[in-house]
């Protein structure tokens, strides 16, 4: 079983709908969670980070970790053509980066 | 420098050749991964080095592939005899904390 699954899309919604991007991890060793975005043919860019069960808000961007299910979830809010990228999901154990495989998303206008 | 810089950022290598990949991390930050991404495939762990405690290798998918550190800064990531699987685009990150590591834009790597 992978550390972490992720649905790679693709996703394609409008301007201005409310993206929802999901994945799962496996084991629960002390962890945290982090949020990469990915333009095409650029170096992935972190997006949020977090540590605990719960919300946590920036922007547009909320990051959400359920430790129940072992799923984590990034909305954005109001999306936008720029949002266009793929969004990359990882868990971080010990100095140990599990990455999801991307989903890629489209906003078009 | 203001980010990391990787060099060159695309290489064309034929299948047998020995690559060197580049990674200038930014000033100061003590840890630096490498990583691998294939299509499809995600982000694959090569190497990590933190300071000047020995690297963690464990991600290195063959002998053919190595990765040093010199002076804490700079690091060079050797691939031997290179073979059409290898190719792939790879990523350098560096981080003065656990968190929030920055990545360069990486090598495309095509071997024909």
């Amino acid at each position: 079983q992978k550390e972490v699954e992720q649905d790679p899309g693709p996703l394609s919604v409008p301007e201005g709908a409310i993206v929802s991007l999901n994945c799962t991890y496996s084991n629960s060793a002390f962890q945290y969670f982090m949020w990469y975005r990915q333009y095409s043919r650029k170096g992935p860019e972190l997006l949020m980070y977090t540590y605990s069960s719960g919300n946590k808000e920036d922007g547009r961007f909320t990051a959400q970790v359920d430790k129940s299910s072992k799923y984590i979830s990034l909305f954005i809010r109001d999306s936008q053509p720029s949002d266009s990228a793929t969004y990359l999901c990882a868990k971080v154990t010990g100095n140990q980066f599990y990455f999801g495989t991307g989903t890629s998303l489209t906003v078009i206008p | 420098g203001a980010g990391v810089s990787q060099s060159p950022s695309n290489k064309v290598t034929e299948k047998g050749k020995d690559v060197e990949l580049r990674c200038d991390p930014i000033s100061g930050h003590t840890a630096l991964y490498w990583y691998r991404q294939s299509l499809g495939q995600g982000l694959e762990f090569l190497i990590y080095f933190q300071g000047n405690s020995a690297p963690d290798k464990s991600g290195l998918p063959s002998d053919r592939f190595s990765a040093e550190r010199t002076g804490g800064s700079v690091s060079t990531l050797t691939i031997q005899r290179t073979q059409q699987e290898d190719s792939a685009v790879y990523l350098c990150a560096s981080s003065l904390i656990p968190y929030g590591y920055t990545f360069g834009s990486g090598t495309r790597l095509t071997v024909v």
